[in-house]
């Protein structure tokens, strides 16, 4: 069945380092792809998506990249800030399927 | 626009004692979802709902929990009787027609004692 990888938490950086956080997928079709955000306290939020090979979703400075070659959506952000601390979630969603398919969640810490 | 609004943010009960969870959905979204967050399993589906039926319930986790949506703005998801394992933190999460994104709100911890 169709799964999500991404890398085990928690991640630190300092403020304005580079942030890369890794996500592989399988699925059988030709699933969506979304990184969601969670912030301490609060639900989950669509940080963003694409929904096709080569598609780059982006949103607040972060960029992830649909590579079907790897199967990955690695996201990434030029220079984290102390804000930017939270839990991050890869997911997938076949065509027009409700259900999402989610990854265990990476926390990140970002130290001042 | 108001978001998903789930009550009470957190509960703290006895074990035996029934429990239920509150969820109004975003105005419009016909599709509702109830997901359970743990540490030791992640997120999990529930319950998922469709202009207001239960369309996949697969995820419930055994009788005691029960899940209703009597209407469109709100849904319930209840356990009796409650039990230590069922701690964690409850999501409700609303979209339009099962179309990714969901809208989640910001959840319910629950104790049980």
């Amino acid at each position: 069945g169709d799964s999500v990888t991404q890398m085990e938490g928690p991640v630190t950086l300092s403020e304005e380092a580079f942030l890369t956080i890794n996500c592989t997928y399988t699925a059988t079709g030709y699933p969506s792809l979304f990184w969601y955000v969670q912030y301490p306290g609060e639900g989950l939020q669509l940080l963003l998506k694409a929904t096709k090979a080569d598609d780059k979703g982006s949103n607040k400075g972060f960029e992830a990249t649909y590579r079907k070659e790897t199967t990955s959506f690695h996201l990434e952000k030029g220079s984290v800030q102390v804000s930017d601390s939270a839990v991050y979630f890869c997911a997938l969603s076949e065509d027009s399927n409700y259900q999402l398919i989610w990854g265990a969640g990476t926390k990140l810490i970002i130290k001042p | 626009d108001a978001g998903v609004i789930q009550s009470p943010r957190h509960e703290v009960t006895e074990m035996g004692q029934e429990v239920t969870l509150r969820c109004k959905p975003i105005s419009g979204h016909n599709s509702l979802f109830w997901y359970r967050q743990t540490m030791m399993r992640g997120l999990e589906l529930l319950i998922y709902f469709n202009n207001n039926v239960p369309i996949d319930d697969s995820g419930m986790p055994e009788d005691r929990f029960s899940a209703k949506m009597p209407n469109a703005s709100f849904s319930t998801l209840k356990i009796q009787p409650s039990e230590p394992r069922d701690s964690a933190v409850y999501f409700c999460a609303s979209s339009l027609s099962g179309v990714q994104p969901q809208h989640f709100g910001d959840g319910t911890r629950l104790s049980i004692l």
